[in-house]
């Protein structure tokens, strides 16, 4: 069975700083890759996905992440972060098996203060 | 669009007592799934569908029973509570074709049994 790991579960920074969020998954095979932010009371939402492709997204709010196949990683960053980027963020991995439905395979999350 | 709606939002339940946590979703998606979230912990996969009448476990589905006669709605039932099941429990729902799409999350169920 596949794994998500990411690296840091707490993380502070100050706003104007730069962020990257570690992220890597256990697949040998064909994987779809995902990061969610959950902000304070709100629901999971999507910031980014990967398919296929350029191997570098860009997704809501400045964020963007790289997919390195031979390091297993899809590490999330933004150059420069805001306070209202405080939240919860989750590094999710869905592997390509081209038919049936398996739900996503989640990392612990990072939790992500930003101090004014 | 309302999107993915779950209620109740917050129930404290006894050892032993039961419970529907119920999903509805408005995008006509046809997959939904369950999943829960303990501290610190990842979403764990429940229970997932992929359309009205198909249901299959997930990792952590013990516990637990769903079913599907709509498209609109997948409820989770808890039968004999536990304290293991103290949780957040999030519903979700995606359009699947071709090929894969992100799934849409509910604002989750705070379970607590005592």
């Amino acid at each position: 069975a596949q794994s998500v790991s990411q690296h840091n579960h707490h993380v502070i920074l100050s706003e104007a700083a730069s962020l990257e969020l570690g992220c890597n998954y256990s697949y040998g095979g064909t994987v779809n890759l995902f990061w969610y932010v959950q902000y304070p009371g709100q629901h999971l939402q999507l910031l980014l996905k990967y398919f296929s492709g350029d191997p570098l997204v860009k997704g809501i709010k400045g964020f963007e992440a790289e997919f390195i196949k031979s390091k297993f990683s899809f590490n999330l960053r933004k150059p420069s972060v805001q306070w209202s980027d405080t939240a919860e963020y989750f590094c999710a991995v869905r592997p390509y098996s081209g038919g049936g439905a398996d739900g996503l395979t989640f990392g612990k999350g990072t939790h992500l203060i930003i101090q004014p | 669009n309302a999107g993915v709606t779950q209620t109740p939002k917050f129930r404290i339940l006894k050892i032993g007592q039961s419970m529907t946590l119920q999903c509805t979703q408005d995008m006509n998606h046809n997959y939904m799934y369950w999943y829960r979230q303990d501290p610190g912990m990842g979403l764990k996969l429940i229970y997932y569908s992929v359309g009205a009448g198909i249901t299959d476990k997930g990792e952590v589905p013990n516990g637990y029973n769903v079913s599907r006669s709509t498209t609109e709605d997948f409820p989770l039932r808890l039968e004999l509570a536990a304290p293991s099941q103290t949780s957040v429990y999030f519903c979700a729902s995606s359009y699947e074709g071709l090929s894969y799409n992100e799934q849409f999350f509910g604002p989750g169920t705070r379970l607590t049994v005592l």
